[in-house]
């Protein structure tokens, strides 16, 4: 079995600040890895992926990401934070083979960009 | 830009009642899923479709839930006989035939069961 922990609920950061949105795994087969972002009223956006190869990932909107087999983590980074990156954002892993799809989500945290 | 799109968007049902959720995948994406998210709580998988079955369900997924593509561009979610707790919003996502597609996610669809 999968699971997908977000250590932070809520993430309150002031504009051009950097953050880091932190996500923990477990899983006892290879998982792939996956940042989404919703914002309000909206569907689930992807930000990036991680399936193998490199470590550090690079997603839209200037995000990017680091897979730590060791730690078991994936933790989200951004250098400079805007309003518009106001959202929930969301950790999940699937499996591969027939599995791939079946997303395992975190609880999601709630990122807030003051002014 | 292709998406997925979801219909209603909200839907007050009384407890017992049957519903029917709507989603339009992109066009040339071969795998569906369903997922919900009860109001506080994380994002779960219910069902996974593909070539005209399910693939994989969760087990949330029981007789109550029926996942049908009747005609080649919907896909929809029906629920039987509706339960309080049945009340969350719910998603439909697709991707394309290639093996590590993204998941295209829809707006949802935000049930409440009176």
């Amino acid at each position: 079995a999968q699971s997908v922990t977000q250590l932070d609920s809520q993430v309150p950061v002031f504009e051009e600040a950097p953050v880091e949105l932190r996500c923990n795994y477990s899983s006892s087969v290879s998982v792939y890895l996956f940042w989404y972002v919703q914002y309000p009223n909206q569907g689930l956006q992807l930000l990036l992926k991680y399936l193998s190869g490199s470590t550090l990932v690079k997603g839209i909107n200037g995000f990017e990401a680091e897979f730590n087999k060791s730690q078991t983590s994936f933790h989200l980074r951004k250098p400079s934070v805007h309003i518009s990156d106001t959202a929930e954002y969301f950790c999940a892993v699937s499996g591969s083979g027939g599995s791939y799809g079946k997303l395992t989500f975190g609880q999601g945290t709630i990122l807030t960009v003051h002014p | 830009e292709p998406e997925v799109t979801q219909t209603p968007s909200h839907q007050v049902t009384q407890m017992g009642q049957e519903v029917i959720l709507r989603c339009v995948p992109i066009s040339n994406h071969l795998y569906f899923y369903w997922y919900r998210q009860i109001l506080g709580q994380k994002v779960e998988f219910l069902v996974s479709f593909y070539n005209n079955e399910i693939s994989e369900k969760s087990e949330i997924f029981d007789d109550q839930f029926s996942v049908e593509r009747p005609d080649g561009s919907n896909f929809t979610l029906k629920i039987r006989s509706t339960k309080l707790e049945d009340s969350a919003m719910y998603f439909c996502a697709s991707r394309p035939s290639q093996h590590t597609g993204e998941l295209f996610f829809g707006e949802g669809s935000r049930l409440t069961v009176l």
